[in-house]
């Protein structure tokens, strides 16, 4: 049963600790997305990568935040310092394509952050 | 810039009551749409989707969404809804680039 596996499932750090969170795609897809998930913004886009490369960090804090593609098996998000504002789960996503009959983006079970 | 709304932040409902969520979106050009649905403490899944055809799309249990073009709406329909359907909502869409835009959720509560 093909899914997205994301590591850690739980993280928690103080407050300037780095933090890097990884992701599985789901085999042959060639479309990665972050998001993050908190209960005062909801689900927020922080970047999303086609074929390992990035389209759009545009939701992402830029000096703090970094999300990289090394390989089409692993995305990583990372968090250098992390603040406790930090706080929050984070998703990955992955998809084959978002338009046409096969349009879906299948979601991992998240990465729920707590920076203290 | 795409982007999606959803009115109802919050729904409170009795066991068989019927449901409609709303959702709009915004973007010019062809959009794919979705809804996603959020069980307590599990990852979204996919209820229903729409890329072209028929407007009216059926899910998976008993769930369906009507698309309005001159609307930019796409609202999620249950006839009666089941304590089991007490979750969190997301309607989202493709568009531009093929990114995918989420609302920022309802959350239902079914009254057993």
């Amino acid at each position: 049963d093909a899914r997205v596996t994301q590591t850690p499932r739980h993280k928690v750090t103080e407050m300037g600790q780095e933090v890097t969170m990884r992701c599985q795609p789901i085999l042959g897809h060639n479309t990665v997305f972050w998001y993050r998930q908190t209960m005062m913004q909801g689900l927020e886009l922080l970047a999303y990568f086609r074929n390992r490369a990035p389209l759009d960090d545009s939701g992402m804090p830029k000096d703090r935040f970094s999300a990289e593609m090394p390989d089409a098996t692993l995305a990583t998000l990372k968090i250098q310092p992390s603040e406790p504002r930090d706080s929050a789960v984070y998703f990955c996503a992955s998809g084959l394509a978002f338009t046409g009959p096969n349009t879906e983006a299948f979601f991992g079970q998240g990465t729920r952050l707590t920076v203290v | 810039a795409q982007s999606v709304s959803q009115h109802n932040h919050h729904v409170i409902l009795s066991e068989a009551a019927s449901l409609e969520l709303g959702c709009n979106y915004s973007y010019g050009g062809t959009v794919n749409l979705f809804w996603y649905v959020q069980y307590p403490g599990q990852h979204l899944q996919l209820l229903l989707k729409y890329f072209s055809g028929d407007p009216l799309v059926k899910g998976i249990k008993g769930f369906e969404a009507e698309f309005i073009k001159s609307k930019f709406s796409f609202n999620l329909r249950k006839p009666s809804v089941q304590w089991s359907d007490t979750a969190e909502y997301f309607c989202a869409c493709a568009g531009g680039y093929q990114k995918v835009t989420f609302g920022t959720g309802t959350k239902l509560q079914v009254i057993p």
